[in-house]
Formats: C-alpha cells, structure tokens, sequence
C-alpha cells in the first residue's frame, strides 16, 4: 500500500525557517518525482515545488523560488521541504503527492495519484 | 501558465441526484486534465485522469469527458460519501502544474 507521512509543520515567526519532511512506503520512491502542494485555510490547491527521481531537476511556483528548497534523500525514502524566509502568505497545509506520467494524446501529462494527509505551516509572530 | 475555471464554485444537492461540474482551461490541453476529490480534513484523492479514465477504486458513478478547454465531472447518482469538494488539475503544460479553485458540493 502506498503511503506517505508529512511531518514537520508548526507555528513559525515571519522571516524564520522550517524544513518539512514527507516519509514514503508501498512502492520504490526513487522511481518517481515528487511534489508538495499546499492549501491556504478555507482555499484551494497549489502546487509548489517537484523535484525529479535523482534529484538532479526541480522546479517552483515564481511566489517561493529563492525562498524554498525541494530535496529528496532516496536511501531514506524521503522528500523535503526547506522553508527560508517564510511570510504570513506561506501559512497552509502543506503536502507531499507522488508525481505520476500517463501517456495520452501524444505526449506524457502529469498526474498525483497518491497524497499524504498534510501538515500545518503557521506563519505568525 | 494555464488559468483554470471551474463552475459552479458551490452546488447543493440530493443523494440520488446526478450533477455535473465544469472545467474550463485557457488553453488547449487535449485530454490532459484530472479530477480530485476532497472531504473536509483530508488529503486530496485522485478520481479520473485522462479525462475520463477512472483511478483505482473510484466507482463507476464517477464519470469524466471533454477534449481541448472544456472538461466535465459527472456524478450519475450521488451517494452521502460523495459531499466533498471537488478540484480539476492540467497536466498538459508544466511547470506550474495549475489546478481549479474548487467546486464546493453540499447537501441541499
């Protein structure tokens, strides 16, 4: 069965740090990208960063590059999140999702087709 | 990027009812949108992919079509476990992967 387990959340002053950590079981985790969405209290879904199998490409949304950084330890089974310089518009739920590739109408498309339950990330002094 | 308008952003409902959900993308994204559900407190689920393929385990209540721009999310018969929220997501151009804002079901 696949699971993830993120950890790592809580209150945390504006301008500060935290590092998320999303712990997979149930399938071979360096054979898939991963990503973290989040959602803002009472809002919808934002994806914000995917990081590859060997970790050798990530991408952002524009609101957090240079802020945040995606890493991944495969040995662990493991994917992180490092939070720099957090605002007040960061708080959310954040998530861990496996990145999945379907083939269809001639090209690959993405889709996450197992998510942990989510940690809170409180931004406020 | 992608923009993503889902509508109706709320619908109430009876179980048994059949009810539909729109998703409209800015641009062509052939059939590379998918759906999730959501309950309250809990992580979002994968329904359909594709379309209109359905994900492991999701019952046959659960349809999908559309091509292009214009995508639908049909339930035929709504049960009291299908109350949620309901979020589609493009596939097709990334990054950023975009979803919709949410179509918010309730109980009429």
């Amino acid at each position: 069965e696949v699971q993830l387990e993120e950890s790592g959340g809580g209150l945390v002053q504006p301008g500060g740090s935290l590092t998320l950590s999303c712990a997979a079981s149930g399938f071979t985790f360096g054979s898939f990208w991963m990503t973290w969405v989040r959602q803002a209290p009472g809002r919808g879904l934002e994806w914000v960063a995917s990081i590859k199998q060997d970790g050798g490409e990530e991408n952002y949304v524009d609101s957090v590059r240079g802020r945040f950084t995606i890493s991944r330890d495969n040995a662990k089974k493991s994917l992180y999140l490092q939070m720099n310089t957090v605002r007040a518009e960061d708080t959310a739920v954040y998530y861990c999702a496996r990145q999945t590739y379907y083939y269809g109408s001639g090209k690959y498309y993405i889709i996450y087709d197992y998510w942990g339950r989510g940690t809170l990330v409180t931004v406020s002094s | 990027d992608i923009q993503m308008t889902q509508s109706p952003s709320s619908l109430f409902a009876s179980a048994g009812d059949r009810v539909s959900i729109t998703c409209r993308t800015s641009q062509n994204i052939t059939s590379h949108l998918n759906w999730y559900q959501q309950k309250p407190g809990k992580a979002p689920k994968l329904l359909i992919y594709g379309a209109s393929s359905l994900h492991t385990g999701v019952p046959s209540r659960f349809s999908g079509s559309g091509t292009g721009t214009d995508f639908t999310l049909i339930i035929s018969s709504l049960q009291p476990e299908d109350f949620a929220t309901y979020y589609c997501q493009q596939g097709h151009s990334t990054p950023p992967i975009t979803f919709g804002q949410g179509t918010r079901l309730g109980i009429k």
